[in-house]
């Protein structure tokens, strides 16, 4: 069974970068993309980006260059850093694991970022 | 960018009840589309996938159908626990619909 879990700083300063962490356990490394998703508070989810099996990653028009998602698999682990944040950046952040078959079949629990002064 | 649009945004229904929800889709997207229950402080859950194939240990009451850009997401016999917000995201650019609420 696959196994997804955040970890990160809750509380960002604005214009600050927001890094998260994703540790994965379980489940075939192939032909799968790692995923961050977020939902601000109210609002619908919002896709980031991935970085799939062969290390090449794509994100969010939205986002632009102010995102980087990488992996670290000798740790089973990916992150996301998300650069010059506001207020507008506050959000429950999901990692996740997605294939082109299915989409996003697994999910972490979500960890809430805040950025505030 | 493919966008996607959900309908209706909340949809008010009693338990037992037969709902449906639409996405549509800004352009042709085959049937790349999943459908999402998503609870308050969880995690969201995979339903359905390739617009019709439901996901492991998803009640039958689920189901999906359509391709091309016009989808609906039918549950048949609304139970408690199906109370949630439903999204639709198509597989290409990764695009959320909106979000329908589904309440009491």
């Amino acid at each position: 069974q696959v196994q997804l879990q955040e970890s990160g700083p809750g509380l960002v300063r604005p214009a600050e970068t927001l890094s998260l962490t994703c540790s994965v356990s379980g489940g075939s490394l192939s032909r799968v993309y790692w995923t961050w998703i977020r939902q601000p508070p109210g609002k619908g989810l919002e896709w980031i980006g991935y970085i799939d099996y062969t290390g090449s990653t794509t994100y969010a028009p939205s986002l632009g260059s102010r995102v980087t998602i990488s992996a670290d698999t000798s740790k089973n682990q990916f992150s996301l850093n998300l650069t010059s944040v506001t207020a507008l950046d506050t959000a429950v952040y999901y990692c996740a694991r997605a294939t082109n078959a299915k989409g996003v079949e697994y999910w972490g629990q979500g960890t809430l970022v805040t950025v505030s002064s | 960018d493919i966008q996607m649009t959900q309908s209706p945004s909340t949809l008010s229904a009693s338990v037992g009840d037969r709902v449906t929800i639409t996405c549509r889709a800004s352009q042709d997207i085959s049937i790349w589309l999943a459908w999402y229950q998503h609870k308050p402080g969880k995690a969201p859950k995979l339903l359905i996938y390739q617009a019709s194939t439901l996901h492991s240990g998803v009640p039958s009451r689920f189901s999906g159908s359509g391709s091309g850009s016009e989808f609906t997401l039918t549950i048949s016999s609304l139970q408690p626990d199906d109370f949630a917000t439903y999204y639709c995201q198509q597989y290409n650019s990764h695009t959320f619909g909106q979000g329908t609420k589904l309440e009491i």
